[in-house]
């Protein structure tokens, strides 16, 4: 059965800390992997992943993939109290029909 | 990045009744949408498939007559909880699609159903 699982499922560090989230899956052949942050509404799209070894970077944010080892993480540099969310990492497998298998999720808490 | 609004954000409503969400993509046609739902702490399980013009693919366990799914249009989804109960409180978000492989899911913003 396809699954996505996402590690640590919580975390709270301090203004200025690094944070890496961890997402690994078990899909074969998927077409992309992404990376969203969800606050109290609906998540908003950070990345999409199709190439092993690539990172993608936006700001602070940068995300890799390695499609070897059935991983990909996100990194967070010098956080910030807004970046506490949930974030969370889909999968979009093979088949065309646009359905995400997400993971559990990864609750970001950061105190100022 | 492309637009999808969702309507209501908030709604109360007592059990028995039923309710209706609409899933608006703004700036592009969205050749399909998927609606989740969202329990407290939990990520988001989807419940349909959603093809203009053709009836929704419900997931495993999701009952298509409590959850009836019209997609009537490009830019148009309607999610009615029909016969609400308290344990269909939850957060409801849409999702919409252009079409072509590499298009991304767009989100709403979410729809807070609590059934009292």
């Amino acid at each position: 059965e396809d699954k996505v699982v996402q590690s640590p499922l919580s975390l709270v560090v301090h203004e200025g800390d690094t944070v890496t989230l961890n997402c690994s899956y078990e899909v074969t052949n998927f077409r992309s992997l992404l990376w969203y942050k969800q606050e109290k509404k609906a998540p908003t799209f950070l990345f999409m992943l199709t190439s092993s070894g690539i990172e993608k970077k936006s700001g602070r944010l940068s995300s890799i993939l390695d499609k070897k080892e059935l991983f990909s993480i996100l990194n967070i540099t010098a956080t910030q109290t807004g970046d506490s969310a949930i974030y969370l990492c889909a999968v979009d497998p093979p088949g065309n029909t646009g359905k995400l298998i997400f993971g559990q999720g990864t609750t970001l808490q950061v105190k100022p | 990045g492309a637009v999808v609004s969702q309507h209501p954000s908030w709604v109360i409503c007592k059990s028995g009744t039923s309710v209706k969400i609409e899933c608006r993509s703004l700036d592009f046609q969205a050749t399909t949408m998927f609606w989740y739902r969202q329990f407290p702490k939990q990520s988001l399980m989807l419940m349909a498939t959603s093809n203009e013009g053709s009836k929704a693919t419900y997931e495993q366990g999701v009952e298509k007559d409590k959850f009836l799914i019209n997609h009537a249009s490009l830019t148009l989804s309607t999610l009615t909880v029909t016969s609400a109960h308290p344990e269909d409180s939850s957060f409801y978000i849409c999702s919409a699609k252009a079409g072509g492989p590499q298009e991304t899911q767009y989100f709403g913003p979410g729809t807070r159903l609590l059934v009292l």
